[in-house]
């Protein structure tokens, strides 16, 4: 059973400051790494991808992986009101079974 | 269309009745999924076509939930005697392979209530 986790949280951050998200995951044959954010009562969208160790960054968002620690994590720089959220991290390991995704972590950005 | 398309948006039906849920993916997209996410939890795989074959069903959460791909497009989730236990959105998503480059777009969900 592939398993991926997450702090439900809620994660409290105030604006203006930097947001870190974590997840780990069970299958060390992972391959692909997704941060989606879902905002209440809307279907999930995609954020960001990672496929090697080390960070990408892309605009306020950067995702870190560390393969050797069955670790990803995401950081928002300069936090927005607009990004409280939940915040999946999903995991693709190949095969039959798609997608694997963490509960979530709720992200709560104070004005 | 623009992106993956499920409908119906919501659909309210009886305990023991049968219901039926369609996705239409985006265009070209060869692969399909099937996820279903219950008030307050994470996301549950349930199936997955490539083309109009499902290798693998062990998701579905029982014999009363079937879902059948036609013409490697439209895919429909079916499932029969409903229970209480099935209230839940139902989302789809497509992506143009099942390469793990490849993302998953999401439609806007179903949401089921069993009453």
């Amino acid at each position: 059973q592939k398993e991926v986790e997450q702090n439900s949280g809620p994660l409290s951050v105030p604006e203006g400051a930097i947001a870190s998200l974590n997840c780990t995951y069970s299958d060390r044959g992972s391959q692909s790494f997704f941060w989606y954010r879902q905002y209440s009562g809307k279907s999930p969208e995609l954020i960001m991808s990672i496929y090697s160790n080390g960070d990408k960054e892309d605009g306020r968002f950067t995702a870190q992986l560390n393969k050797a620690s069955q670790y990803v994590s995401l950081l928002i720089r300069d936090s927005q009101p607009s990004d409280s959220a939940t915040y999946l991290c999903a995991v693709f390991g190949g095969g039959a079974d798609g997608l694997t995704f963490g509960k979530g972590t709720h992200l709560i950005i104070q004005p | 269309g623009a992106g993956v398309s499920q409908s119906p948006s919501n659909k309210v039906t009886e305990k023991g009745k049968d219901v039926e849920l369609r996705c239409d993916p985006i265009s070209g997209h060869t692969a399909l999924y099937w996820y279903r996410q219950s008030l307050g939890q994470g996301l549950e795989f349930l199936i997955y076509f490539q083309g109009n074959s499902a290798p693998d069903k062990s998701g579905l959460p029982s014999d009363r939930f079937s879902a059948e791909r036609t013409g490697g497009s439209v895919s429909t989730l079916t499932i029969q005697r409903t229970q209480q236990e099935d209230s839940a959105v139902y989302l789809c998503a497509s992506s143009d392979d099942t390469a793990h480059y490849s993302p998953l777009h999401f439609g806007n969900g179903t949401r089921l209530t069993v009453t």
